[in-house]
């Protein structure tokens, strides 16, 4: 099945920094690649994907982006604020009715 | 509104008393799934339904049982729960690529 792992495990940035979290995966077949944030106390919510035919994709302060043949997706966060800190999980699926495999999660803290 | 919901939110319970937290979705979403979530671990997955009455084994489902009657429901079941079972559980439902969690629930067993 597939696996996914996620560097770092904590990340500390001050405030306007930039963020960068890692991931890769074993699975040649997934093409469906999310990020979650899940802030204290709170469910995990979606806040970016990308699929497989795309190389990049931004969202105001955050983007991904992908690299099928090396197998490894990565978070950017612009301009880090306190409202960022939370943990993000990154995921791996073969888009369809199939089954996310996630990362461990990534404890990122924006120190104002 | 889209949601999923799971019930209890807070549960503490004895070993070995059987316990069942429900979950529910109205999104019409034929996959769903249960995550366990512990300091360190991240989000591991104990049984997973692609359909009504089709469900399949994770990566962590010993000790649990689920069942999925109707394509809403997808309820998880501890038989004889034990301390090592103390986590916080979350429920999701997904279509084609989101994926939706309920607002977990926090069991603890002593």
């Amino acid at each position: 099945g597939e696996n996914v792992e996620q560097h770092p495990s904590t990340l500390s940035v001050q405030e306007g920094d930039s963020a960068v979290i890692k991931c890769t995966y074993s699975d040649s077949a997934s093409n469906y690649f999310p990020w979650y944030k899940q802030e204290l106390g709170k469910r995990p919510q979606l806040i970016i994907d990308i699929r497989s035919n795309v190389g990049e994709k931004k969202d105001q302060r955050i983007a991904v982006t992908l690299n099928k043949t090396a197998k490894h997706f990565s978070l950017h966060i612009t301009e880090t604020q306190p409202e960022d800190s939370a943990v993000y999980f990154c995921a791996a699926s073969y888009s369809g009715y199939s089954t996310l495999t996630f990362g461990k999660g990534t404890m990122l803290l924006v120190s104002p | 509104e889209a949601q999923v919901t799971q019930n209890p939110r807070y549960l503490i319970t004895v070993t070995g008393k059987k316990l069942t937290v429900t979950c529910s979705q109205n999104m019409n979403h034929e996959y769903m799934s249960w995550y366990r979530q512990d300091p360190g671990l991240g989000l591991r997955q104990i049984y997973y339904s692609m359909n009504v009455e089709v469900t399949d084994k994770g990566d962590v489902p010993e000790g649990y049982k689920v069942s999925r009657k109707e394509k809403r429901n997808f309820p998880l079941i501890l038989e004889s729960p034990s301390p090592n079972q103390t986590s916080l559980y979350f429920c999701a439902s997904k279509g084609l690529t989101e994926a939706f969690f309920g607002q977990g629930t926090r069991l603890t067993v002593v």
